[in-house]
């Protein structure tokens, strides 16, 4: 149990253009997502927290125009990347929160975006 | 401010070799989370400590939960090729708030 799933699992694309990455909870409900940015052979920055029908609250320097992220539902939250450049290239990584597990979060296998 | 101080950052070691990785702080954490990423996917939590003085244990992981819970060990006996990874701590306060993580260490068993 408590799987998340990520797509796309990789993404090219030219500047300017926009991403959508979809972050799943397959077999749990998640109140709360949670997206994250990881540059190489860091560890994880904290972009923004979702909470499930409400606006996500972004961490200081996050740029909430640039970084548009939706929590529709109890297993879905997108994080859209707005007129992307090639400083936005990195590997995004969603973690779900469920319910009925404390405080335990569970990842998805990250999205590497490639802006060209 | 990085609240979980977490070391060694870097270790190498042979095959067969024991080792300990801390992650410390001065905050108190109402549980704490330890992660075993490799490159290119997403971490995969191992263990969840929660009582202070708590001792878990995982094939040849050992985690173990400070008294104060304010600091976590994690102890791999006889280390195998197959830990290689990055190994990150995360510690949980309470309210429905983000984990608070360390800067992670990048061990490598050598064969």
């Amino acid at each position: 149990g408590a799987v998340v799933s990520q797509h796309p699992s990789w993404v090219i694309c030219k500047s300017g253009t926009s991403v959508k990455i979809e972050c799943r909870s397959l077999d749990f409900q998640a109140t709360t997502m949670f997206w994250y940015r990881q540059f190489p052979k860091q560890s994880l920055m904290l972009m923004a927290t979702s909470n499930e029908g409400s606006k996500a609250t972004y961490e200081q320097g996050v740029e909430k125009d640039k970084f548009l992220i939706n929590h529709a539902s109890l297993t879905l939250s997108t994080l859209t990347v707005t007129s992307a450049h090639p400083e936005d290239s990195s590997f995004y990584i969603c973690s779900a929160r469920d319910r009925d597990r404390g405080d335990e979060q569970f990842f998805g296998p990250g999205t590497r975006l490639t802006v060209l | 401010t990085q609240l979980l101080e977490q070391s060694p950052q870097f270790l190498s070691i042979q095959e067969g070799e024991n080792l300990t990785v801390y992650c410390n702080s001065s905050s108190v954490f109402s549980s704490l989370q330890w992660y075993r990423q490799e490159p290119g996917e997403g971490p995969v939590l191992l263990v969840t400590v929660v009582t202070g003085g708590e001792v878990k244990k995982l094939k040849r992981l050992t985690f173990q939960f400070g008294d104060a819970r304010k600091d976590s060990s994690l102890h791999i006996t006889a280390a195998q090729p197959g830990d290689t990874g990055l190994y990150l701590c995360a510690g949980a306060r309470s309210g429905n708030t983000p984990l608070v993580f360390g800067k992670g260490t990048r061990l490598s068993v050598i064969a």
